[in-house]
């Protein structure tokens, strides 16, 4: 089985500007969440989407938003990006319905805001 | 609210010798922990899942011990190699399908 795939791998943004990220989940996962990982604040949940509806959500502003597709693809877009943004970007799945509900992770998408 | 904190932050040994990292965690209903590898600039790799109920688990030269009533979560790495190197991250789940809370990571360099 492929892992799950993140696109892109890196992007540059400047201040105020928007972004969307891409992960694709292992194949018969349903379960995408999404995590921002900076040196500061270490690994943060940001919200979790299962069957294309959220089910958890994390303490980030509004700016903030997924979104998943009837293939489970899910997509994450941060609105008017400021400095603090700048971070790893990193996607996993999951088997919600497995007992372990052991979590998988893409390799990232490092974003850098200028 | 679950708070997860690994100390030390970074450790450094020499080729060979055993590695215990250290977990703690302040909330003791957890469904499961999992300790898991990053390498620099790269995603997680899942190394171990330990269940609420279980008291640990082993992998080849892992093992992952839990113990909710202290609240604590040890990684053993026998025999560490330079290959080992990387930070190491632990990180508990308050229930099925609720979100994973990380500790902040141990940073491990074998020297060979």
């Amino acid at each position: 089985k492929a892992g799950v795939t993140q696109t892109p791998r890196y992007l540059i943004k400047t201040r105020g500007q928007q972004v969307t990220l891409s992960c694709s989940p292992i194949s018969g996962h349903r379960s995408v969440s999404w995590y921002q990982q900076t040196p500061g604040q270490g690994l943060q949940f940001l919200f979790e989407y299962f069957s294309e509806t959220q089910r958890n959500k994390g303490n980030f502003p509004g700016r903030f938003s997924g979104r998943q597709f009837s293939n489970s693809r899910s997509e994450m877009n941060v609105s008017t990006l400021e400095l603090g943004d700048s971070a790893l970007y990193l996607c996993a799945s999951k088997d919600r319905g497995a007992i372990e509900e052991k979590l998988f992770f893409g390799s990232g998408t490092q974003l850098s805001v200028l | 609210k679950q708070e997860v904190t690994q100390i030390p932050a970074a450790l450094s040994v020499p080729e060979g010798e055993n590695l215990v990292l250290n977990c703690s965690f302040t909330d003791s209903a957890i469904y499961n922990l999992q300790w898991f590898r990053q390498d620099p600039g790269k995603g997680l790799t899942s190394l171990l899942l330990i269940q609420s109920s279980q008291r640990e688990q082993t992998s080849g030269r892992l093992n992952a011990s839990l113990d909710k009533s202290s609240g604590r979560s040890t990684l053993y790495i026998a025999a560490s190699q330079p290959g080992d190197s990387a930070t190491y991250l632990c990180a508990a789940s308050r229930a099925a399908g609720n979100k994973l809370t990380f500790g902040g990571g141990t940073r491990v360099l074998v020297k060979p």
